[in-house]
């Protein structure tokens, strides 16, 4: 059974720090990883997809890594913005059933002026 | 390009009540998804249809959801009766392929009381 951890569940940062958010999953079989992103009362944004033949994915400021033998990624925030304050949810596709994605409890992130 | 729209945004109902949740998939795709977050547990799936017919509903709850997609065009989840753990975020996504990146909708936050 295929589970998804995330490491800090709440995070507080200055503006301007880089950080970085951990994702551990159980089965290294996976299809593709992705990281999203959940506003306050809208749905889930789609922040980068990394297909299991990858190691890593960049966009902006966000650079997601994926290290299928260890079961981890990480999500890397450059010179974080307040308005980067959301919470960030890891989820993992498998192999056997590609078209259910399963997902961890999510980061809290919270970016202070 | 519209996304996928849910209705209603937020329903409030009694425990024993009826609740019919809509889903509008992105024009074109024939995949459609339901998942809910119910307080406190991360994102989980609850089945997946291609056109109108049920891929996987390996993560319906119990018999007192039902979900039809008459037509592979919108899609309803009826719960009926509710109960209070019913409580918590229903999300829609589509897609194009069964594979293929998933497009979230803004959820419907339900609440039985």
């Amino acid at each position: 059974k295929q589970e998804v951890t995330q490491i800090p569940a709440a995070l507080s940062v200055p503006e301007g720090e880089n950080l970085v958010l951990n994702c551990s999953f159980t089965d290294s079989a996976i299809y593709n990883l992705q990281w999203f992103r959940q506003d306050p009362g809208k749905g889930l944004t789609s922040l980068l997809l990394i297909q299991s033949s990858q190691r890593e994915q960049t966009s902006g400021r966000l650079n997601a890594s994926l290290d299928k033998s260890s079961g981890r990624s990480t999500l890397y925030i450059a010179a974080s913005q307040p308005g980067d304050s959301a919470t960030y949810l890891c989820a993992v596709r498998r192999y056997s059933s590609a078209s259910k994605i399963i997902f961890g409890s999510g980061t809290r992130l919270s970016i202070r002026p | 390009e519209a996304g996928v729209t849910q209705f209603p945004s937020h329903s409030v109902i009694e425990k024993g009540q009826t609740v019919t949740l809509r889903c509008d998939p992105i024009s074109g795709h024939d995949n459609l998804y339901w998942y809910r977050r119910v307080m406190g547990k991360e994102i989980k799936f609850l089945l997946h249809f291609v056109k109108e017919s049920k891929q996987d509903e390996s993560g319906m709850p119990n018999n007192r959801f039902l979900a039809e997609r008459t037509g592979g065009t919108y899609s309803t989840l009826k719960v009926q009766p509710a109960e209070l753990e019913d409580s918590g975020v229903y999300f829609c996504a589509s897609s194009q392929a069964g594979g293929g990146e998933q497009y979230f909708g803004p959820g419907t936050r339900l609440t039985v009381t």
